[in-house]
């Protein structure tokens, strides 16, 4: 099956700063979403972008498909970024054999 | 976008005995997931939901385990049968829609599991 690595696993900022993360995948993929998981525990779809680019204010993501990796930027860091940032890709479509990576830990604080 | 809603939402229960989990949609929705997180870890796709017809199970999952319903578009329940502590997780339902955003995954909120 494919294989999901993301980098780093732990990230610590300080409010205000700005990161990438990274996303990197064993094989061809038609379906890529980028999700935050809350300390709550909730989780919410931040992108679709199985490639290209797309912004949704002080984020932003890229996938470059034909290399197998998608970055996930942070700009101006708050404190309800923190939580675990999750890549996930599959070959099909509406999330069938969703494969989950391991997830970036982020932290940011005040 | 898809509201979804699920009962428990936490449970501690006696090795051996069985959980069942509901997972309620806001609108009709044609693919319904059942995902795993164990502590600490990422998601595990458990099965896809199919209304109409048996679940369809991701490797290392099986039906006697975790038996799934799905009477209609809305509505799909997960059993967790004959448990045991390893079965202490947080279990999600998830759906799939397509949009103007793309294909966009919403979660519910998660039932936590805890097996003693």
């Amino acid at each position: 099956g494919i294989q999901v690595e993301q980098s780093p696993p732990d990230l610590i900022l300080q409010e205000g700063a700005n990161s990438t993360l990274r996303c990197n995948f064993s094989d061809s993929v038609n379906n890529l979403q980028w999700f935050h998981q809350n300390p709550w525990g909730q989780l919410i779809n931040l992108f679709y972008i199985p490639s290209g680019t797309k912004q949704n204010g002080r984020l932003s993501a890229t996938t470059v498909a034909t290399e197998r990796y998608s970055l996930l930027y942070i700009s101006s860091s708050q404190t309800t970024d923190s939580g675990v940032y999750f890549c996930a890709v599959g070959r099909s479509n509406y999330g069938q054999n969703f494969v989950f990576g391991p997830g970036t830990r982020l932290s940011v604080l005040p | 976008s898809a509201v979804i809603s699920q009962k428990p939402s936490r449970d501690i229960c006696q090795r051996g005995t069985s959980l069942t989990i509901q997972c309620q949609v806001d609108s009709q929705v044609t693919m319904m997931f059942w995902y795993r997180q164990q502590p600490g870890q990422s998601l595990t796709l458990i099965a896809t939901a199919n209304q109409g017809s048996e679940a369809t199970y991701e490797s290392g999952f099986v039906i006697d385990k975790f038996p799934i319903s799905r009477p209609n578009l809305t509505f799909s329940t997960l059993t967790v049968s004959n448990m045991s502590p390893e079965d202490s997780s947080i279990y999600l339902c998830s759906v799939g829609t397509s949009g103007s955003l793309g294909e966009t995954q919403y979660f519910g909120p998660g039932t936590r599991l805890l097996v003693l």
